[in-house]
């Protein structure tokens, strides 16, 4: 596709349920990012894939939060046991990877609103 | 990473020139700026980048001084659909970075 797609766009769960997300980023994208945006605040970082590398994960708020991208291209971002303050938005992003000397643009997906009852 | 302050709001009316400054007063040398303009139900779209003087692109132009401790996006002639939250990012290299956000000026253009 033109762009980084997301699914499913919207998610209920009942507290205590496991849930993933997907994302497929662009094609040929080294890069992949998530996010969580709670409402009316700015995204904030999750977890960032080089290739099938998890080179960081330092934003994931608890150990039930897990993702992964075993072929280098879709991900799943896995929330174990969610509890209520998981509700939020989860965003997706890939950029090109490629080196330079300035910020590389991400390119967004529409996010997952999740919900947690 | 550089902190950033830029308005919570602004309101203005169709056909007027927008500018919504950020402040950025430790931006460090390798550093540069971006914004990001985010729809609702949507994830963020990059929108201009810039290291110093200005920059325009079809869309909007970047204005950072000298001293590089502000940059002011400016958005001309801006219309109903440019109603969106505008997030001015600071950062070196970040290909390897996660982006950080702060919580954007929420921009609303009236009739």
């Amino acid at each position: 596709g033109a762009g980084v797609s997301q699914s499913p766009r919207y998610k209920v769960a009942k507290r205590g349920q496991d849930v993933a997300l997907r994302c497929d980023p662009i094609s040929g994208h080294v890069s992949l990012f998530w996010y969580q945006q709670a409402l009316g605040q700015g995204p904030e970082f999750l977890t960032y894939f080089q290739n099938e590398a998890q080179l960081d994960k330092s934003g994931l708020p608890s150990d039930r939060f897990f993702a992964e991208r075993p072929e280098g291209s879709v991900s799943t971002l896995k929330i174990q046991r969610t509890q209520q303050e998981d509700s939020a938005v989860y965003l997706c992003a890939s950029s090109s990877g490629l080196a330079g000397v300035r910020p590389e643009t991400q390119y967004f997906g529409p996010g997952t609103r999740l919900l947690v009852l | 990473l550089a902190k950033t302050t830029q308005p919570i709001s602004m309101d203005s009316y169709e056909g007027q020139e927008v500018n919504i400054t950020c402040s950025h007063n430790n931006i460090a040398t390798n550093d540069y700026i971006t914004w990001y303009q985010q729809f609702p139900s949507q994830g963020p779209r990059f929108i201009i980048q810039g290291y110093k003087t200005k920059v325009t692109n079809e869309v909007a132009s970047l204005f950072i001084p000298a001293d590089r401790k502000s940059s002011t996006l400016s958005l001309p002639r801006v219309s109903l659909s440019d109603t969106a939250v505008y997030y001015c990012l600071v950062g070196d290299r970040g290909g390897a970075d996660g982006l950080t956000f702060g919580k954007g000026t929420h921009l609303i253009i009236q009739p």
